[in-house]
């Protein structure tokens, strides 16, 4: 079965520089949400869109921005970085909340 | 405090031994409820989703109980495999868009043992 796909796995920026990442939902689903998991903390919601159109925001911080394509797909862009923006990056898609969110393998950003 | 609470872990447990999680959270006007499993520097998976009714998918049996906002998981004959960290996860309706967004609890940790 399709998954959500993220790209890429692995990125390592110096700081001050800008990053973009790639979430590809599962089809048929039309919501998307982004997550930021810093090392040994939980999930913090960063921000959602549902049908192409932003729905919610979390912490996500001004320098960062995303959005969500005509074909579904999302991106995060990511600018200024800061060494504290290291962490593993999860996008997840959902058809309904019922049945739960599926995660992509995320995005691991280290900013050296 | 923390919207989702969790009990804190790690919890080591030998091969065969019943183990239960428990949570809580603070949001009454959640309405849709999660296990997920989390492998080291892996991606969260669905477990289960968790409903009033009670649920069982072989060795894992999910309650919730609205009236005490808590949830739990009990896992049965726990293999190795089980080890993971357990995240308890809670949607909030609370947001200003149509998809409510999740938050998550700090998640325990399960090690498994021969």
């Amino acid at each position: 079965a399709a998954g959500v796909i993220q790209s890429p796995r692995h990125l390592i920026k110096e700081k001050r520089e800008t990053a973009t990442l790639k979430c590809y939902p599962i089809p048929r689903h039309d919501t998307v949400y982004w997550y930021q998991q810093g090392p040994g903390q939980d999930p913090q919601f960063l921000i959602s869109f549902y049908e192409k159109m932003q729905s919610d925001k979390g912490s996500i911080p001004d320098r960062f921005s995303a959005q969500q394509f005509s074909d579904y797909h999302s991106e995060l862009n990511m600018s200024s970085l800061e060494l504290g923006d290291s962490a593993l990056y999860f996008c997840a898609s959902s058809h309904s909340e019922r049945y739960g969110y599926t995660f992509g393998s995320g995005t691991r950003l280290t900013v050296v | 405090r923390k919207e989702v609470e969790q009990d804190p872990g790690p919890f080591n447990v030998p091969e065969g031994a019943t183990v239960a999680f428990n949570c809580t959270y603070s949001n009454s006007a959640s309405q849709s409820f999660f296990w997920y499993r989390q492998d080291c520097r892996k991606e969260p998976k669905l477990l289960m989703s968790v409903y009033s009714s009670g649920n069982e998918d072989g060795r894992f049996t999910a309650q919730l109980n609205r009236a005490s906002q808590y949830i739990s998981l009990l896992i049965r004959d726990s293999k190795l495999s089980d080890s993971a960290t357990y995240l308890c996860v809670v949607n909030d309706p609370s947001g200003t868009g149509t998809a409510s967004k999740l938050t998550f609890g700090t998640g325990t940790r399960l090690q498994v043992t021969l």
